[in-house]
């Protein structure tokens, strides 16, 4: 089975912290993505990448930054915590080649709360 | 550019009750269609998907059908469980996006005893 693991599942911050929300896959999967999920907003793609060290700009980056350092693992970094980045992160992985047919899999997702 | 709709919810249901939820698409391209479900505390994870038209996607006693004279792939079962209780969300992904998926809001299914 696939897994997608999240380092944390909930997550308390200040105002202004640097925060790290790690991600690893172990399916050897080229594309993984990250997305913040609101209540009645759905889920907004921030970031996404298709290989190591490649990063591409999903609808709403504006306050993150993201690193594939490795293929298994990809990061998502909020340089500076604001309140309106409380929300649900979801991380998610997919093989490549079959184009849009191809499944993405989730991890269990970071309940992240910024005060 | 591309978009989901899907019916908006909460949507409650008695159990053993028939399930509509309804989803219609715009695409530039040929898009794959998915149904994901998210369940209490969890993560995502996909019930069923359907790569042209007119196929059907099958999952845990769910079906939906790629129609694309009506962009619609709505989402039935026949007869729902209190376990069925989560949040649906429809999506695509269309050729040329990497991958990328484009979701609907997603719906609250609640399933009563």
């Amino acid at each position: 089975d696939v897994k997608v693991t999240q380092s944390s599942r909930y997550l308390v911050k200040r105002t202004g912290e640097k925060v790290f929300l790690e991600c690893v896959q172990d399916m050897d999967h080229e594309n993984m993505f990250w997305y913040r999920q609101d209540p009645g907003l759905g889920l907004r793609l921030i970031y996404f990448s298709y290989d190591v060290k490649m990063k591409e700009k999903g609808d709403i980056p504006e306050g993150y930054s993201v690193s594939r350092e490795k293929k298994e693992r990809f990061s998502l970094i909020l340089e500076s915590a604001s309140t309106n980045q409380t929300s649900m992160y979801l991380c998610a992985s997919s093989t490549t080649g079959a184009g849009a047919g191809n499944t993405q899999y989730f991890g269990p997702g970071t309940r992240l709360t910024v005060l | 550019g591309d978009s989901v709709t899907q019916m908006e919810g909460p949507v409650t249901l008695s159990e053993e009750a028939f399930l509509t939820i309804n989803c219609t698409y715009t695409a530039t391209g040929y898009p794959s269609l998915f149904w994901y479900v998210q369940y209490p505390g969890e993560g995502l994870q996909l019930l069923l998907k359907a790569t042209k038209a007119d196929d059907k996607g099958s999952n845990k006693g769910f079906e939906a059908t790629y129609r694309k004279e009506t962009t619609s792939f709505h989402l039935e079962k026949g007869s729902v469980q209190v376990s069925d209780s989560a949040v649906y969300f429809c999506a695509l992904s269309d050729w040329g996006s990497q991958g990328n998926l484009i979701f609907g809001k997603g719906t609250k299914l609640s399933v009563k005893p």
